[in-house]
């Protein structure tokens, strides 16, 4: 099973607003990650956990706030959102093994809406 | 990681094979081919990957040149659910120093037509 599962699949919010999204896998997998796709761009990388430490920011807002409670779960806190940070959030999987490759497995995404 | 350069659009008819080529002129000898797809509003979906040697599973076939410099993804009865954005992306082997992100370029836009 390469199953990822994101709740929820779309979200609307306003600027003032508080919500989360959440990741969860199942594949006993040790590292975790967000990425952010704008309209017909290519996904872009936001953050890395592994083994639930964060381990690579890419320079994202702190409007964005995630957080990674264990091994199976990943989630993302938004607060004091932008129009333009409405995109498609994209949570991806992989086993961390120093010996092999590491294929990530996404999710299907949530669509975020910010008005 | 090293970068790819893939055709923006290609078509292809149904039935046949859809032949996609990447070009990965600067790629290291730990680095892998990795190809992964995705169908419009979708996430991207795992395809196949490689070192050096062919690969096929049950989506596809990978064929890498001896030099390495280029790979060929091959959909061998494209359908008309094969139309999607498919991205080539090489990455470094094992996690080593810790799990990495990958690097999307543009992709390719294959689309099967009837």
């Amino acid at each position: 099973d390469t199953e990822v599962t994101q709740t929820p699949k779309h979200l609307v919010m306003g600027m003032t607003n508080k919500k989360s999204l959440k990741c969860e896998q199942h594949m006993g997998h040790r590292a975790m990650y967000w990425y952010k796709q704008k309209a017909k761009k290519p996904p872009e990388l936001m953050f890395v956990y592994s083994y639930e430490k964060l381990s690579i920011n890419e320079s994202v807002p702190s409007r964005f706030s995630p957080e990674c409670p264990n091994s199976s779960l990943l989630n993302l806190h938004l607060h004091a959102l932008q129009p333009e940070d409405s995109a498609l959030y994209l949570c991806a999987s992989s086993q961390e093994s120093p010996w092999g490759t590491d294929t990530q497995y996404f999710g299907p995404g949530t669509r975020l809406t910010v008005l | 990681d090293a970068k790819t350069t893939q055709p923006p659009s290609m078509d292809c008819a149904e039935g046949r094979a859809a032949n996609l080529p990447c070009n990965h002129s600067t790629i290291s000898g730990n680095e892998y081919v990795y190809w992964y797809r995705q169908i419009h509003s979708q996430g991207p979906q795992y395809i196949i990957h490689g070192l050096k040697n062919n690969e096929t599973n049950e989506m596809a076939s990978l064929i890498i040149t001896e030099d390495r410099k280029s790979s060929t993804l091959i959909l061998p009865h494209a359908t008309l659910r094969d139309t999607a954005v498919y991205y080539c992306i090489v990455r470094r082997g094992g996690s080593g120093g810790g799990a990495d992100g990958l690097t999307f370029g543009k992709g390719t836009h294959l689309i099967i037509q009837p």
